[in-house]
């Protein structure tokens, strides 16, 4: 089966750094993908990564190890906007996603 | 930037309706998708198509169905509306044969059946 694991919420002040845990067991791998979805609103897409090791994008960093089954989003200089879901998906090996049940981040002043 | 739009942000239907939920994306993209988001469950996929009048059954298809009759327009249908269908139901598509491409998500339908 498949599984996805990600915390269901946490809290953090603004200016602070968070990071969201993703681990996976699935059974193909063709990459994991970062998303942020406001209440209400549509997700959209943070990040990607297929191979191991840490791809930084502005604020937010994602980091990746297949070996482990193991990702995490940071998130640097927090802003009261960040306050939003976000969802771990792992891509199989066909054009399906499988998501985990997100992680809903609020952010304090 | 892909656009992706569903027919209506918010529905109130009956028991026993059936339901029409519309969702056209501008990308030429093959793959296109259904999915229900309920609060604790998150995003669970409905139904997948790869084409025009080729679709796949997701992780929970009972009491719906699908139609793709072009490719940019993907319908999901619920054939005998009930109160459990109560959801946020989530269109997307995604380039098809492009792992690393994500996919993209139309604004949601909030469906409530009474």
């Amino acid at each position: 089966g498949q599984n996805i694991d990600q915390p269901t919420e946490m809290t953090a002040t603004e200016g602070a750094i968070v990071q969201i845990n993703c681990t996976y067991q699935t059974s193909g791998f063709n990459g994991l993908f970062w998303y942020q979805q406001h209440a209400g609103e549509a997700p959209t897409f943070l990040s990607y990564n297929v191979l191991d090791g840490l791809e930084e994008k502005g604020r937010f960093s994602s980091f990746l190890s297949r070996s482990k089954g193991y990702s995490y989003l940071l998130l640097k200089e927090l802003q009261m906007k960040d306050s939003a879901s976000y969802l771990c998906a792992v891509s199989l090996n066909t054009d399906k996603l499988i998501f985990g049940t997100g992680t809903r981040l609020q952010v304090f002043p | 930037d892909v656009k992706v739009t569903q027919s209506s942000r918010y529905l109130v239907k009956r028991t026993g309706e059936k339901v029409f939920l519309e969702c056209v994306q501008d990308m030429d993209h093959e793959n296109m998708f259904w999915y229900r988001q309920d609060p604790g469950l998150g995003l669970r996929l409905i139904y997948f198509s790869y084409d025009v009048k080729m679709k796949e059954k997701g992780d929970i298809p009972e009491g719906y169905s699908v139609s793709r009759e072009k490719k940019e327009r993907f319908s999901l249908i619920l054939e005998s509306a009930s109160t459990n269908q109560t959801s946020m139901y989530l269109c997307a598509s995604r380039e098809r044969g492009a792992p690393n491409q994500p996919q993209h998500f139309g604004d949601g339908t909030r469906l409530s059946i009474l």
